[in-house]
């Protein structure tokens, strides 16, 4: 079955590290996404990316950063980690079925990650 | 911008009871709407969604959604709640008026269940 995977699943890092979200889906869909979940902030779109070379910043971009090398992969960088980072992250993609217009966004598991 | 109000926080209702949670959202155009349900400590599921075509959606666990374009709005409704219905539901709306293109959610609607 095709999924969506994220890794890894949780994370502790320093302020100031680089630190690197992976998710690869096998919909091999072209659009994929980022949010991140906040208590009381619900989900908020990070950045997205509709195809190959193709990223768009969503809602709450500053700090991170995706690149879209091929159809699998969107990883997230934080480049220099703030504790306000700390967070729990989505990544998403649609699933399309065939006669279906609209598809459906599918989630990742989610990632945690704390920012100490 | 497109945005996507959920007006409550947190509502608690009784096991067996009506449910309606609110969703308003600000959209030039017909949009793309979606309910998602996220149960403690898992991932977010679709409930249902909208396009076009009757207002009236049904979705999974019973639930259903109606869009009325003269409020902005799109309730999602179940006519008896059951225990495992507690969670937290996000309203959604699409960012370009393209299916496949990236949601906008709301603040999230926590639901507590009591006996």
């Amino acid at each position: 079955d095709a999924e969506i995977t994220q890794s890894p699943r949780h994370k502790i890092t320093e302020t100031g590290r680089q630190v690197t979200l992976a998710c690869h889906q096998t919909w091999n869909h072209n659009n994929m996404f980022w949010y991140r979940q906040d208590l009381g902030h619900g989900l908020r779109l990070i950045h997205y990316s509709y195809g190959v070379h193709d990223t768009n910043k969503g809602e709450v971009s500053d700090g991170y950063s995706v690149s879209r090398s091929n159809t699998e992969d969107l990883p997230l960088t934080l480049e220099s980690a703030a504790s306000s980072q700390t967070s729990v992250y989505f990544c998403a993609t649609y699933t399309g079925l065939a006669g279906d217009e609209v598809g459906e966004l599918f989630f990742g598991e989610g990632s945690r990650l704390t920012v100490l | 911008a497109q945005s996507v109000t959920q007006p409550d926080i947190h509502i608690t209702v009784s096991e067996g009871a009506s449910l309606e949670l609110r969703c308003n959202y600000s959209y030039g155009a017909t949009p793309y709407l979606f309910w998602y349900v996220q149960s403690p400590g898992q991932g977010l599921q679709l409930l249902l969604k909208y396009f076009s075509g009757d207002t009236l959606v049904q979705g999974i666990k019973g639930f259903e959604a109606e869009f009325k374009r003269s409020q902005s709005s799109f309730n999602l409704r179940k006519p008896s709640v059951h225990w495992s219905d507690a969670a937290e539901y996000f309203c959604a709306v699409d960012l370009r008026g393209q299916a496949g293109t990236a949601l906008i959610f709301g603040k999230g609607t926590t639901l507590s269940v009591s006996s």
